[in-house]
């Protein structure tokens, strides 16, 4: 059974860095697509990008000069970085498998719990 | 980017109620139109892929439809344990949610 976990900072200031990882247990961070997608409070669901392979990712247009993801082969896990946050990026942040069905068909079959992330000073 | 846009943002009906959803994107995402179900405080579950196919979990009395920019989901009698909010996502450019509807029992 493929689980996911997050962690990391629950408060960042305004103009830092928001760093998360999410520990995969039951998979390999070596196969398949893994997603981060966040909610801020109270609305709907945003999907920020996902990496592939090692390495291959692919960004929401309007975050990608903010953002960046990497794999810990060696941990199982991966890792999303947000760089000048603002109260914009308060969210709860999920990690989830990003599996593809017949090619372009792609759903996000495992979540994590989510991290609330509150960018305040 | 494709933009995904539900109808209603809210509803509350009566248990055994016929419910329907209404999901339209701002362009056409053939058949590559997915539905989850959010229950406060928990991560969105993956109930319906490609239009209609099914999660194994999902009880019979839900039902799905749909193509190009218009898609619905259905529940025939609405129970207690569907109070939740549903969400559809297209994955045909990039990845993008509707705006979420949530089901309250009157």
């Amino acid at each position: 059974q493929v689980q996911l976990q997050e962690s990391g900072p629950g408060l960042v200031k305004p103009s830092e860095t928001l760093a998360l990882t999410c520990n995969v247990s039951g998979a390999s961070v070596s196969r398949d697509y893994w997603a981060w997608l966040r909610q801020p409070p109270g609305k709907g669901l945003e999907w920020l990008g996902y990496i592939h392979d090692g390495g291959t990712t692919n960004f929401s247009p309007s975050l990608k000069s903010r953002l960046s993801m990497s794999v810990d082969t060696l941990k199982n896990q991966f890792s999303l970085r947000l760089t000048s946050v603002t109260a914009a990026d308060t969210a709860v942040y999920f990690c989830a498998r990003d599996r593809r069905v017949w090619t372009t068909v792609t759903i996000f079959d495992v979540w994590g719990r989510g991290a609330l992330v509150t960018v305040s000073s | 980017d494709t933009q995904m846009t539900q109808s209603p943002s809210s509803l509350s009906a009566s248990v055994g109620d016929r419910v329907t959803i209404t999901c339209r994107a701002s362009r056409t995402v053939n058949t590559y139109l997915n539905w989850y179900q959010q229950k406060p405080g928990e991560a969105p579950k993956l109930m319906i892929y490609a239009v209609s196919n099914f999660q194994a979990w999902v009880p019979s009395r839900f039902s799905a439809s749909g193509f190009g920019t218009e898609f619905t989901l259905t529940i025939s009698s609405l129970q207690p344990e569907d109070v939740a909010t549903y969400y559809c996502q297209q994955s045909y450019n990039l990845f993008t949610f509707g705006g979420g509807t949530k089901v309250e029992i009157k």
